[in-house]
């Protein structure tokens, strides 16, 4: 069975500090990967996607970066940390099954005071 | 624009009630559409896809897709105290496409 880690469960950071989220795929071979951002109680919205190791695609301009340096790990970073990254950030890979699904990690909650 | 609507925003319904949820896209290119739940605190979790006009039932639960209209909507029968959560409809172009558009939810409250 395929599982899906993401760390840290949640971060308290300054504003203009580095961050950096991770995300391991465990039972699946070469994925496809995403990110989302989500704010409280709102949409999902995509942000990276990779289809293979090293090579990350930017969906949204929102000062922050991602890579994919093995087949089952997907990095989320930026720099420097704006008070807009606050939100819950949650990994996912596809499904090519019959369904085409999106399964979720269990997201990591960012609060940039 | 969002391009994917959903309807209502919230929607409270008793225990054992029928909850229906809407979708509709304003990008007549999405022609797959997947519905999502997410219980507070966790990652959203696939419930439906769906492909093809008509309805598509699983369980409790039945889509419906209008391909000409861009509508889907959700049915959640005999609704559960445990259905309460926060329900996304999610749409694409292909469905092997990396691009995945959600709308921006609705909250439902089963009372028991």
């Amino acid at each position: 069975a395929q599982t899906i880690h993401q760390w840290p469960v949640a971060e308290i950071k300054a504003v203009g500090s580095p961050l950096s989220l991770g995300c391991t795929i465990k039972g699946k071979s070469s994925p496809n990967l995403y990110w989302y951002w989500q704010a409280t109680g709102g949409t999902l919205q995509q942000l990276f996607y990779s289809i293979t190791v090293g090579q990350v695609e930017s969906v949204v301009q929102l000062n922050l970066s991602a890579s994919r340096p093995k087949d089952d790990q997907f990095i989320l970073s930026t720099e420097k940390l704006l008070l807009s990254h606050s939100g819950f950030y949650l990994c996912a890979w596809k499904d090519w099954g019959a369904t085409y699904e999106q399964y979720f990690g269990p997201g990591t909650r960012l609060t940039v005071l | 624009q969002q391009k994917v609507q959903q309807s209502p925003e919230s929607l409270s319904v008793p225990e054992g009630g029928m909850a229906s949820l809407n979708c509709t896209s304003s990008d007549r290119n999405f022609q797959y559409f997947w519905w999502y739940r997410q219980h507070s605190g966790e990652g959203p979790k696939a419930l439906m896809s769906i492909f093809s006009d008509g309805d598509k039932k699983e369980g409790r639960f039945t889509a419906h897709l209008n391909k000409a209209s861009l509508h889907v909507s959700l049915h959640i029968r005999d609704s559960q105290p445990s259905d309460s959560a926060l329900y996304f409809c999610a749409a694409s172009e292909q469905y092997n496409n990396n691009r995945i558009f959600f709308g921006d939810g609705t909250q439902l409250v089963v009372k028991p």
